[in-house]
């Protein structure tokens, strides 16, 4: 099984300011299969990027991907409002699938 | 839109069984493999389970195989999820989730609301 560790457990940011959020791998992926979540508190979690680093449709351009073999980190560019939630990483690639434990983005 | 609405949650005596159903919508259901993943009261995201879109392939999470079931009825649009010997660890809210693409292994594009289920005595 494929762990994914992710960190910081949270970030505590302003809005305007830049997330950096780090998913490693226990083993190598191959980053066209891993995908982040978004978790919005109280709401079912949401696609923000597949395939490494493609955005899902709808999803605004300060959330980029990137990353490869076993780390890999999602930027959020300028912190809105909308963006206070929880984040996974998912690898996709190898049974069984795995999410990290997620990063509480907070509001300071 | 694609939409997904569970349901069939509910309180469950510890080694009994439940049946949770995920109805679909607004996609060609027969198409596209479906995932269910849970989420413990206040615990992070746990994969359970997929299944293709002909039914003919199942993947489990190794804390449910064995106990757990995913089936789909494509004439009905609906994906469902047997439970059969539950435990209290397996108390969570459980999401249905629509595939990207064609395949198994593949992201969750579209995500029910969820429905909780709650083992007790």
């Amino acid at each position: 099984e494929i762990v994914l560790t992710q960190s910081p457990g949270t970030l505590s940011l302003s809005p305007g300011e830049r997330a950096t959020l780090s998913c490693r791998a226990s083993q190598g992926v191959s980053s066209s299969f891993l995908a982040w979540y978004q978790q919005r508190a109280g709401q079912a979690p949401r696609l923000l990027i597949y395939v490494g680093s493609r955005r899902a449709t709808g999803i605004p351009d300060r959330f980029s991907a990137s990353g490869s073999g076993t780390d890999f980190t999602l930027t959020i560019s300028r912190l809105e409002p909308e963006d206070f939630a929880v984040y996974y990483c998912q690898q996709y690639g190898s049974s069984p699938l795995t999410f990290g434990g997620g990063t509480k983005v907070e509001i300071k | 839109q694609v939409q997904l609405e569970e349901s069939g949650g509910g309180v469950v005596q510890p080694g009994r069984s439940l049946r949770l159903s995920c109805a679909a919508s607004g996609f060609t259901f027969s198409s596209y493999g479906m995932h269910w993943v849970r989420q413990a009261p206040g615990k992070g995201l746990e994969w359970v389970g997929v299944i293709s879109s002909d039914g003919n392939e199942k993947y489990y999470g190794d804390s449910v195989k064995g106990r757990f079931t995913i089936s789909r009825d494509n004439s009905k649009n609906t994906l469902y999820l047997q439970m059969n010997n539950v435990r209290p660890e397996d108390t969570a809210v459980y999401y249905c989730a629509k595939v990207g693409k064609l395949g198994v292994f593949i992201w969750a594009d579209s995500w029910g609301q969820g429905t909780l289920v709650t083992v007790s005595s």
